[in-house]
């Protein structure tokens, strides 16, 4: 079945660092990606997300990238901070506004000091 | 996220009991969504609605059932717990016609 998934399970950067975070996704139909990041004991926040009509998308030391062609997408992290430890989820949804979102495994961050 | 509360935020119980899990909101969303998290997976969808006459089962539906009583309140229930269903319950609203969803703080619930 379609299915998103990530590449890595864990991702261990030094801090100030760029972290690179990536996603495969198998869903040629989705039209709408979206990352989460999941800090301990709490809930998914929003980062940022893209549409497919889109290639790059930047927001505030976050930058999201998707490669259609080749069914990828990934978030970059500038600068990497230890209060961006987390586990980061991507999830992709079509036809958007009548399908809920269909999420990955998560990638688990580690930001060492 | 403090606009989205669910309780219990912990619980433990015993097989074959029901559990009521309880979401509420203060965003005045129409949408709002039960997934539960296992250890090493992504959230799976259980049940979602589009407003208080639209409830539609997500992937992963048996075993659940939900309500939802107003706008704001949405609550899932397990009719008869069962040890797989132990899990990390989370409540989700968005705004019609977006995709962004925003999350409330999760219940752990555990079924011995």
């Amino acid at each position: 079945g379609e299915s998103v998934g990530l590449h890595l399970p864990t991702l261990s950067v030094q801090e100030g660092d760029n972290s690179i975070i990536n996603c495969a996704y198998s869903n040629s139909a989705s039209d709408y990606f979206i990352w989460y990041k999941q800090e301990s004991g709490k809930g998914p926040q929003f980062i940022i997300d893209i549409r497919s009509n889109m290639d790059k998308r930047q927001g505030q030391r976050v930058t999201v990238l998707l490669n259609k062609t080749v069914k990828h997408l990934s978030l970059q992290i500038a600068a990497t901070q230890p209060g961006d430890s987390a586990v980061y989820f991507c999830a992709e949804s079509m036809d958007t506004g009548r399908r809920a979102l269909t999420f990955g495994s998560g990638t688990r961050l580690q930001v060492q000091p | 996220d403090a606009d989205v509360t669910q309780t219990p935020r912990n619980r433990i119980t015993k097989t074959g009991k029901r559990i009521m899990l309880e979401c509420s909101q203060t965003k005045g969303h129409d949408r709002m969504y039960w997934y539960r998290q296992d250890p090493g997976l992504g959230l799976r969808l259980i049940y979602y609605s589009f407003d208080v006459k639209d409830i539609n089962k997500g992937e992963i539906s048996d075993g659940y059932s939900v309500s939802r009583q107003a706008q704001a309140k949405f609550s899932l229930s397990l009719e008869s717990a069962i040890p797989n269903q132990t899990a990390l319950y989370f409540c989700a609203t968005s705004v019609d016609g977006t995709d962004e969803q925003y999350f409330g703080p999760g219940t752990r619930l555990t079924v011995t």
